[in-house]
């Protein structure tokens, strides 16, 4: 079955620090890839997206992302967190045969002044 | 601009009570989505329209329904609300499936009371 995990319920850094958000799926074949964040009593923005090529993705608000085959992973990087982004982080996938993305249960980010 | 829509942010209803929530979207967009999102949860997919197309999730209760009038609007309609419906419900859009980015709305915060 097709899934998306991420290992991480909370995760808290301080400020200015680096971060990793894991994330890893399970797909017959490479699905597209997304994170999203979700301020609280908020919908879903898009941070970043995977479908083919670079495996180094550039998104908004200094956020990178690195798909490995390999490890069937892709894992959100932030060089420097500031604390506005304290907030829940979403990975999921999708594929072309489907409209539905799947959804990992999210990483809940604490900033640490 | 705010691209998809959500009325009313947040609405109180009573048990067994119908209810109706409103997504709007000036994107154009071919494809709607209905989320549901408990309380520290994943959103999980409840149905979505690819034009006029109507698409349930085979786990998607009964009392769940779905109306989509025009390319702009979609409704989501709970016949018969229960406690356990209370959630955050998540209106998306995408100009297609799989690899096109979804847009999300703020979301409906339901209590059932």
């Amino acid at each position: 079955a097709q899934s998306v995990t991420q290992p991480d319920i909370h995760i808290t850094v301080s400020e200015g620090a680096s971060l990793e958000l894991r994330c890893n799926y399970s797909y017959g074949a490479t699905p597209y890839l997304f994170w999203y964040v979700q301020s609280p009593g908020q919908g879903l923005q898009l941070l970043l997206k995977y479908f083919s090529g670079d495996t180094l993705v550039q998104g908004i608000k200094g956020f990178e992302a690195e798909f490995k085959r390999s490890q069937s992973s892709f894992n959100l990087r932030k060089p420097s967190v500031h604390w506005s982004d304290a907030a829940e982080y979403f990975c999921a996938g999708g594929m072309d045969s489907s409209y539905k993305l799947i959804f990992g249960s999210g990483t809940r980010l604490l900033v640490r002044p | 601009d705010a691209m998809v829509i959500q009325n009313p942010r947040y609405q109180v209803t009573q048990f067994g009570k119908p209810v109706t929530l409103s997504c709007s979207q000036t994107l154009n967009h071919n494809v709607m989505y209905w989320y549901q999102q408990k309380s520290s949860q994943a959103p999980k997919l409840l149905f979505h329209y690819y034009d006029k197309d109507f698409n349930n999730e085979a786990d998607t209760p009964d009392n769940f329904q779905s109306r989509r009038p025009n390319t702009s609007f979609c409704f989501l309609d709970i016949r018969s609300p229960g406690l356990g419906d209370a959630a955050m419900y998540l209106c998306a859009t995408s100009r297609e499936g799989g690899d096109t980015e979804a847009f999300f709305g703020q979301g409906t915060r339901l209590t059932v009371v």
